[in-house]
């Protein structure tokens, strides 16, 4: 079975622009959960999508949004991007009890 | 609301030795799970061990084990006979147990364990 994927791998945007990043997870898996990592912050969990619905939801500005669609790969949109906003951004998929982590898509915000 | 502490930033260990990594938890849950991530320097997350916190007996994989204390909110893991692929980040994690939550992890701010030849 082919892992969790996420596009781009890295990014470089300029501040107040727009970003959408795509995950594809593991095929059968239904739930889609995104995180941020950055130095300061950590690991912090941003949002879930279980079959196209948003299920939980981190303490995160309306900036950051996410979908899903029906054949659940998700995209996660950040708009009017701030310098803070550059971090790692994975990708989970679930089955059961485990998350299968993607590789990550780094951002950068100039 | 749920946190996760990891009080060790940094940790060394000789190869072949046995190193222990600590994390303590916050919850007023009773039933949930519990994880050790690795996160080499690919950034690739990858599942360690897991603990249910229903189960008393700790969790084994290979070289991975965890001292689970629930009435102290510990999970420890210990890593022995380490080698250099496991020097990485590790993190702790939680996640409580209905299956509607389970896809958010909260996570430790890990510990970085190197391992000297």
């Amino acid at each position: 079975k082919a892992g969790v994927t996420q596009t781009p791998r890295y990014l470089i945007k300029t501040r107040g622009q727009q970003v959408t990043l795509s995950c594809s997870p593991i095929s059968g898996h239904r739930s889609v959960s995104w995180y941020q990592q950055t130095p300061g912050q950590g690991l912090q969990f941003l949002f879930e999508y279980f079959s196209e619905t948003q299920r939980n939801k981190g303490n995160f500005p309306g900036r950051f949004s996410g979908r899903q669609f029906s054949n659940s790969r998700s995209e996660m949109n950040v708009s009017t991007l701030e310098l803070g906003d550059s971090a790692l951004y994975l990708c989970a998929s679930r089955a059961g009890y485990e998350q299968y982590f993607g590789p990550g898509t780094r951002l950068t915000v100039t | 609301a749920q946190t996760v502490t990891q009080s060790q930033p940094e940790m060394s260990v000789q190869e072949a030795e046995t190193v222990t990594l600590s994390c303590t938890y916050d919850t007023s849950e009773s039933d949930y799970y519990l994880f050790w991530y690795k996160q080499p320097p690919s950034r690739q997350m990858i599942l360690v061990i897991r603990q249910e916190a229903y189960k008393q007996q700790n969790a084994t994989e290979n070289r991975f084990s965890v001292n689970f204390q629930k009435a102290a909110k510990s999970f420890s893991l210990k890593i022995s006979d380490s080698q250099l692929g496991d020097a990485a980040m590790y993190f702790c994690a939680y996640r409580s147990l209905p299956y509607n939550q389970g896809g958010k992890l909260i996570f430790g701010q890990g510990t970085e364990l190197s391992v000297k030849p």
